[in-house]
């Protein structure tokens, strides 16, 4: 169990439609980031809050978005679905080290699985 | 740009060493890991190395880094058939180390 926890574990639903995937990191961790698995991309960084704040962004769609919250727990929303967008969310979390560094490891949650028909 | 390659699939035989390798395409990166995915799981960090070190070992993992050709490789001992499982290899981006690219993955099978 790496502690940081994800919901829904699996999620099913229909093209057009906008979901919310929900993020709880590890205990004492600041940063919280968001990767998307698919057979096609792979494994593919979306997005990053640090104590709140977008610190970085990668691949991540128009349509999709996220914030972090002051409790740090963070969410992932999906809007305007395609059959593209099923994948494995991840969300990991991580701990700086002084001076703003990461530790070098990330914490992966079990991921939720996003299917659109 | 970014890019990181490995072989998709590996077959060994239960109690054989298992090398699986990779390449990467970004002289900056920090550190290089080496994550393993079970099933229906999320991803496990095996061991990482820095991005200044030739070899790092771990019980029985040992990862080999030549940064002149950009070439990343994990070797486990004694490959049991717990060991089954995707492996990942991975590079942080320069300045941010949890932003990663990740391989395509490896399937590595354990034959009893």
């Amino acid at each position: 169990d790496s502690g940081v926890t994800q919901t829904p574990k699996h999620l099913i639903t229909a093209t057009g439609q906008r979901v919310t995937l929900r993020c709880s990191p590890r205990s004492g961790d600041l940063s919280v980031y968001w990767y998307q698995q698919s057979l096609d991309q792979g494994l593919q960084f979306l997005i990053q809050y640090y104590n709140g704040e977008e610190r970085a962004k990668g691949n991540i769609l128009e349509r999709f978005s996220a914030q972090q919250f002051p409790d740090l727990h963070s969410e992932l929303n999906l809007s305007s679905l395609e059959l593209g967008d099923s994948a494995l969310y991840f969300c990991a979390s991580s701990f700086p080290t002084g001076g703003g560094g990461i530790t070098g490891e990330l914490f992966f949650g079990e991921g939720s699985r996003l299917t659109v028909l | 740009g970014e890019d990181v390659e490995q072989s998709l699939f590996l077959s060994v035989r239960e109690g054989d060493s298992s090398v699986i390798n990779c390449t990467y395409t970004d002289s900056s990166s920090t550190y290089l890991y080496w994550y393993k995915q079970e099933p229906g799981a999320g991803l496990q960090l095996l061991t990482y190395i820095f991005s200044n070190m030739d070899m790092k070992q771990d019980q029985r993992l040992t990862v080999l880094l030549n940064k002149k050709d950009k070439h990343l490789s994990l070797r486990i001992a004694d490959t049991q058939t717990g060991d089954s499982a995707i492996y990942f290899c991975a590079e942080s981006i320069k300045g941010n180390t949890g932003k990663l690219i990740f391989g395509q993955g490896t399937t590595l099978q354990v034959k009893p």
